[in-house]
């Protein structure tokens, strides 16, 4: 069975630090990462995609891939309190169905 | 706002009714995605449509669920004789291509509850 596993958390950093978020994946075939950020009661938000080895940065954000070791990692520089959140890692293999992570709790604190 | 679109937002039905849920894609969007959120569970996938196309149907229950996506009007996702495990809540994904680069954007959900 294919596995997207993430650290349940909560993940406490306080405002103004760096939050690192990390999953692994099972499947060597994965090619597409994504990352989601859900707020409670809500609905999953697109915050960054990722394809090839290396870094990606959006803003405050910087996906890290790592193919060979099968990881995949956010990071949330100079965390705010709005970024409390739950933040899924998913993945795609030569399909289309996302496999989810369970997600990562984060909480910024003031 | 051409945001994915999904009714109801709540639902409650007593075990045994139908349930019937509806989601409209993004703009431009033909590809439409349902996953299902089991209180404390991830995310799992149900079902990909396109028009008039059931594409992989691999996640569905094989019993009592079935969806579709017409050629006009929503995506429908129906659960019938509902009961007290079905309550969670449904999310509808779409994408303008079925590729695996494809980023899938996901309507507010409806959040199913049995009675």
């Amino acid at each position: 069975q294919k596995e997207v596993e993430q650290n349940s958390g909560p993940l406490s950093v306080p405002e103004g630090a760096i939050a690192s978020l990390n999953c692994t994946y099972s499947d060597r075939g994965s090619q597409s990462f994504f990352w989601y950020r859900q707020y409670s009661g809500k609905s999953p938000e697109l915050i960054m995609s990722i394809y090839s080895n290396g870094d990606k940065e959006d803003g405050r954000f910087t996906a890290q891939l790592n193919k060979a070791s099968q990881y995949v990692s956010l990071l949330i520089r100079d965390s705010q309190p709005s970024d409390s959140a739950t933040y899924l890692c998913a993945v795609a293999n030569s399909g289309y169905a996302l496999n989810f992570g369970k997600g990562t709790s984060l909480l910024v604190t003031p | 706002n051409a945001g994915v679109m999904q009714n109801p937002r709540h639902l409650v039905r007593r075990r045994g009714q139908e349930a019937r849920l509806r989601c409209s894609p993004m703009k431009g969007h033909s590809h439409v995605y349902w996953y299902r959120q089991l209180p404390e569970e991830g995310l799992k996938f149900m079902v990909y449509l396109q028009k008039e196309n059931i594409i992989d149907e691999s996640g569905m229950p094989k019993e009592r669920f079935s969806a579709e996506f017409p050629k006009e009007g929503p995506s429908i996702l129906r659960i019938q004789q509902v009961v007290r495990g079905d309550s969670a809540a449904y999310f509808c994904a779409s994408s303008p291509r079925s590729t695996s680069y494809n980023e899938q954007f996901f309507g507010p959900g409806t959040r199913l509850t049995v009675l």
